[in-house]
């Protein structure tokens, strides 16, 4: 069984600041690393996704992975009052269907 | 939006009752996964269905079915509902196997 593990939170960082969301995976053969933005009593929305070791940017989102660490993460700068949502992180399985494998999530707070 | 649609929103049922949820797949994709996602949990893979075969499966039993039909659209079928269905039923939809999902808005179950 695959495991995705996240710091549950909840986090809280104030408007304007760095949040930095964590996420370990057990599968060291893993390839592919998602991360979705889910909205309390709403569905989960791809916000970024990573295949190489490295980071990726894409506006105030930047992904970070690791692969010998077994390990990725999410930085959103300059937080803001909107990005107040949980965080999931997932990874791909590597047969069969492919799917995903979540980790609980992630609780981000941004205070104004 | 991902044009990923679910239908319905929700839904309350009895034990033992059996519920069917449907699912249009956004235009262009032809494989649906379905997620099972309770409260304060990160989805769970239930299955996937590509080019109308089930493809892939989670740890569901049996009473948890589905089909896919020639336009990519979905259904789930869970007989013999328990208590511990309740949960908030995702669909997701992508280009073929081992894609990035989009998910639909959901579908709430209640079963009392």
């Amino acid at each position: 069984q695959k495991e995705v593990e996240q710091n549950s939170g909840p986090l809280s960082v104030p408007e304007g600041a760095i949040a930095s969301l964590n996420c370990t995976y057990s599968d060291r053969g893993s390839q592919s690393f998602f991360w979705y933005r889910q909205y309390s009593g709403k569905s989960p929305e791809l916000i970024m996704f990573i295949y190489s070791n490295g980071d990726k940017e894409d506006g105030r989102f930047t992904a970070q992975l690791n692969k010998a660490s077994q390990y990725v993460s999410l930085l959103i700068r300059d937080s803001q009052p909107s990005d107040s949502a949980t965080y999931l992180c997932a990874v791909m399985g590597l047969t069969g269907a492919n799917n995903l494998f979540f980790g609980t999530g992630t609780r981000l707070t941004v205070i104004p | 939006e991902t044009g990923v649609t679910q239908s319905p929103t929700h839904l309350i049922k009895t034990r033992g009752q059996q519920v069917t949820l449907r699912c249009s797949s956004q235009s262009g994709h032809n494989t649906v996964s379905w997620y099972q996602q309770a409260l304060g949990q990160g989805p769970q893979f239930i299955f996937q269905y590509y080019r109308e075969e089930e493809n892939g499966r989670g740890n569901f039993p049996p009473r948890f079915s589905g089909l896919q039909f020639p336009n990519y659209s979905s259904e789930l079928n869970v007989n013999a509902l328990e208590l511990d269905d309740s949960a908030l039923y995702l669909c997701a939809s992508s280009f073929s196997t081992g894609e990035k999902l989009f998910f639909g808005s959901g579908t709430q179950l209640s079963v009392l």
